[in-house]
Order: structure tokens, then C-alpha cells, then sequence
């Protein structure tokens, strides 16, 4: 079945700084989806990106999909502690172009340090 | 416009009892998605729903576990004798079709515990 890797499993940066996760597959998406959860919380979702090579940018965060649509990454800028929480990648399930069942990636747990 | 709405929150349940989640979907929502999440793990698919339709359950354990989204009423998710081991935040997720670009919609939850 269709298979998400995310890394890295944890993040700890300083407020301030940088932070990237990257999500990989070992077939082409349809699509990736990113959501957000914070602790204690559900997931929201954030994003999603479609087209081969695409960047989309919500305020500090850049989000980004690989020209072979295998790859997508999450970029936040300057991390402030509203940004803690763990982020997650998810695929349509079953490949191609099948919808429905959202296979998520492992997730990446980040902690701001003030 | 009210989110996805799941009962209950907090759920304590002895071992052999049932548990019973419910879940409704957003208005004009008419997919319906079960997952569950272990502590600091990811979200594991369960059960995929359309009203009165069962889509894709490959993720529901053989044994004991039931889904079902009727014409009326929110979406059930049953756990029948249950076990330590399904002590986990099960999620409810929803949306108005498949593969649209607003991804889907969750609800906050309802976390099991297993005593």
C-alpha cells in the first residue's frame, strides 16, 4: 500500500530559527496534503499542493513539491512557539489517482525553545 | 457552520465492555474517514464511509471493531470487548468529496481509555 516517509521524527530550534520537514514516497502522488496538530489537538489542515514543482507560501511557512511529485517539504521561517506542534504529510491512498483514504507520513514533532 | 462533531471527548472503558464513538460530519459533507492515533505516533487509517456505504476498511482490525454511517445519525465507530491495547485518541475526519482541495476536516477527538 501506499508508503509516506517523513523526517525528521523530532525538531527542537530556538525561537527564531528555521525549521524544514520533508516528506518522501517511493510513487508519484496525485497530490500531498500538510496538516498541523497541536499538542492535545487534531489535526487542521494546511495545505495542499497539485502540480509538479509547485511552492506555496502561507505567511512564514513555504511549502514546496518535488518536480517528480515524490517529494514535498514544509519550510517555516523565523519559528515562533505558536509554532509548536507536530506536522504532518499525508497522500491519497492506493497510488495513481485514487482518493479517499489520506495515508499520513510518521509525522514531525516540533518544540520552540524561547 | 458547526465542524465535525465527536462524542464523547473522554471515553474510560473496563476491559470486555463495548465502546461506541460518534461522529458527524460537517453539513454537506458526505464522506466520512476513522483514524487513530497512539501516543506521539501518527494517524493510522481505519475506516473510509459514504452514507450507508462501507468505501475501503482495510485499516479496522478483523475482530471486534465496526463502522457504520447511516441514512440518519452520525457515523459509529464500535469497539467490542475491549483491550489495553485500544487505548489510543480516535479522530473523525470529513469531506465533501473525494480529493477536493480543501483537504478534510477533523474533529477533536475522542480518546479511549481502556482500565
Amino acid at each position: 500500500g501506499q508508503q509516506v516517509m517523513q523526517i525528521p521524527q523530532y525538531q527542537h530550534v530556538q525561537e527564531g530559527e528555521d525549521f524544514t520537514t520533508y516528506c518522501n514516497s517511493s510513487t508519484t502522488l496525485s497530490n500531498i496534503q500538510w496538516y498541523k496538530q497541536r499538542p492535545g489537538g487534531h489535526p487542521v489542515f494546511l495545505i495542499q499542493l497539485v502540480k509538479s514543482g509547485e511552492v506555496k507560501k502561507q505567511k512564514r511557512l513555504t511549502f514546496q513539491f518535488g518536480e517528480a511529485k515524490k517529494n514535498s517539504s514544509l519550510h517555516i521561517t523565523a519559528t515562533q512557539t505558536t509554532d509548536v506542534g507536530t506536522y504532518f504529510c499525508a497522500a491519497p491512498g492506493g497510488g495513481g489517482t485514487s482518493y479517499g483514504k489520506l495515508t499520513f507520513g510518521q509525522g514531525t514533532i516540533l518544540t520552540v525553545h524561547p | 457552520n458547526a465542524g465535525v462533531m465527536q462524542n464523547p471527548r473522554h471515553l474510560v472503558r473496563r476491559r470486555g465492555q463495548e465502546a461506541r464513538l460518534r461522529c458527524s460530519p460537517m453539513k454537506g459533507h458526505s464522506h466520512v474517514y476513522w483514524y487513530r492515533q497512539l501516543p506521539e505516533e501518527g494517524l493510522k487509517f481505519m475506516v473510509y464511509l459514504q452514507k450507508e456505504n462501507i468505501i475501503d476498511e482495510s485499516g479496522m482490525p478483523k475482530e471486534r471493531f465496526s463502522a457504520e454511517f447511516p441514512k440518519e445519525g452520525p457515523s459509529i465507530l464500535r469497539i467490542q470487548q475491549v483491550v489495553r491495547g485500544d487505548s489510543a485518541a480516535y479522530f473523525c475526519a470529513s469531506s465533501p468529496d473525494q480529493g477536493g482541495p480543501y483537504g478534510y476536516t477533523f474533529g477533536s477527538g475522542t480518546r479511549l481509555t481502556v482500565v
